[in-house]
This record gives structure tokens, sequence and C-alpha cells, in this order.
């Protein structure tokens, strides 16, 4: 059953373009995290959020913004996309702060294709 | 920073042997938690097994994982090989807050009939 709602599951644009990706999750969890998978189906970290605050902000480009407005929404936004961005974006989530050992549940992921 | 190796990008099996996924790490965390998740095809990532107990045997699903901080390891074993086990394979190492999840490269498994 599905916890972790992303919203669209498709998305194709034109280089220099803006896109919005959503998320919410129903599991009650204080922490979101992005995920980026790229076409080598490498999963790095982009964000966490616990409860609305940012608390991991990896290496991304600041054309990369996400947004929480409750914890238990976390939106993507990236400014203006490049062809490097085109990759399958997974949010998730879980419950922080129990000494590592959380588990994340994943969503169905938004395939991102930048023309 | 935190690392993990998954050595094999495509590991091939026949049907009712066994199978192992190796999954070594460095990190500097001294509280630090591992898992196993498992992506069939088209679908999310989902966890497949998890510890934080040191020469500890873990089990789910049929597979099974021991944790060896001596030897940097989390090695993914099952006895019997299924086709229905056929999908990608993540190590992950926790750090010991859980805000972040460093995954490896990821291992296909390809079980044949």
């Amino acid at each position: 059953e599905t916890a972790v709602f992303q919203t669209p599951n498709y998305h194709v644009t034109q280089v220099g373009n803006e896109v919005s990706f959503n998320c919410k999750q129903t599991l009650g969890h204080d922490t979101m995290y992005w995920y980026k998978q790229d076409s080598k189906k490498l999963l790095k970290i982009m964000f966490s959020y616990n409860n609305k605050q940012l608390i991991v902000n990896e290496t991304v480009p600041r054309r990369f913004s996400p947004q929480s407005s409750d914890k238990a929404h976390l939106n993507l936004r990236i400014k203006s996309v490049e062809p490097e961005d085109s990759a399958v974006y997974l949010c998730a989530s879980s419950y922080a702060g129990q000494g590592g050992a959380e588990t994340l549940y994943f969503g169905s992921g938004t395939r991102l294709t930048v023309l | 920073g935190d690392s993990v190796t998954q050595t094999e990008g495509l590991v091939t099996v026949t049907e009712g042997l066994p199978v192992k996924l190796n999954c070594t790490y460095q990190t500097t965390y001294l509280t630090i938690a591992f898992f196993w998740y498992v992506q069939y095809l088209n679908e999310a990532p989902q966890v497949l097994l998890k510890s934080s107990t040191d020469n500890k045997r873990t089990e789910h699903q049929g597979f099974h994982a021991t944790l060896h901080k001596s030897s940097s390891s989390f090695h993914l074993q099952k006895s019997s090989a299924q086709l229905s086990d056929s999908a990608l394979y993540y190590c992950a190492l926790s750090d010991n807050m859980g805000y972040k999840l460093t995954f490896g490269t990821g291992t296909s498994l390809l079980v044949d009939p």
C-alpha cells in the first residue's frame, strides 16, 4: 500500500524551463528526503528535512530548491533545468533520531526527461 | 565521508543455487545502521534487511546478512535463489541520526531458470 505519494509520475520539458515535483507522506513520519536516481541507477541523497527544517543539503546545484510546508509535505523545484537533470527523483520519509536505524519508505518516483 | 562499496554490478545465478552479494563500507560514525534495499523493475526501493548489531545475523524473506565491524562488511546471502529475486539490490549506511542514508552503487541480481 502506497504511503508516500509523488506527482507527477513523468515530466518531459525543455532545457531552461522550471519544474516542480510534489511529495506527500501519510505515515506520520517527521523526516522527508529527496533522492536522485540517475541513468546508471546511482541513488544519491539531495536533501533531508526534519519537521520542516532543512537538515541535509548535499552538493546540489543552486537551481534545485526544496520546499516544506509541514512535516508531511516536501516539494522540489528546479529553476532552470539542464540535460543532466534527467533522472528519477525519489521522495522518501522516515522517523529520525532512533540511532540511525530508521527505515526509509520511498514513493514511486518522478521521472524527469530534459530535451 | 562515508562510502559503501558493492563490487559486483551484475550477479547471475541459476534458480535454486546460493547467492551472495558483497557490501563493504567506510565510515567515521560510531553508531551506525546498515540496510539492504531491493528495487524491483519499475518499482520504488524497499527495505529488505537492516542491522546495527555487530556479529548478529538478520533474516527476512529467505535472505540473511551479518554485520561484521571487524571487516567492515554486511554481505547479503540466500541459500536458494528464486526467479522472483531478480532485482536491483542496494546496500546502504545510515548516519547516526538517520538524516542521511548513503547507498552503494547497486548490484543487479538475475536469476536464471
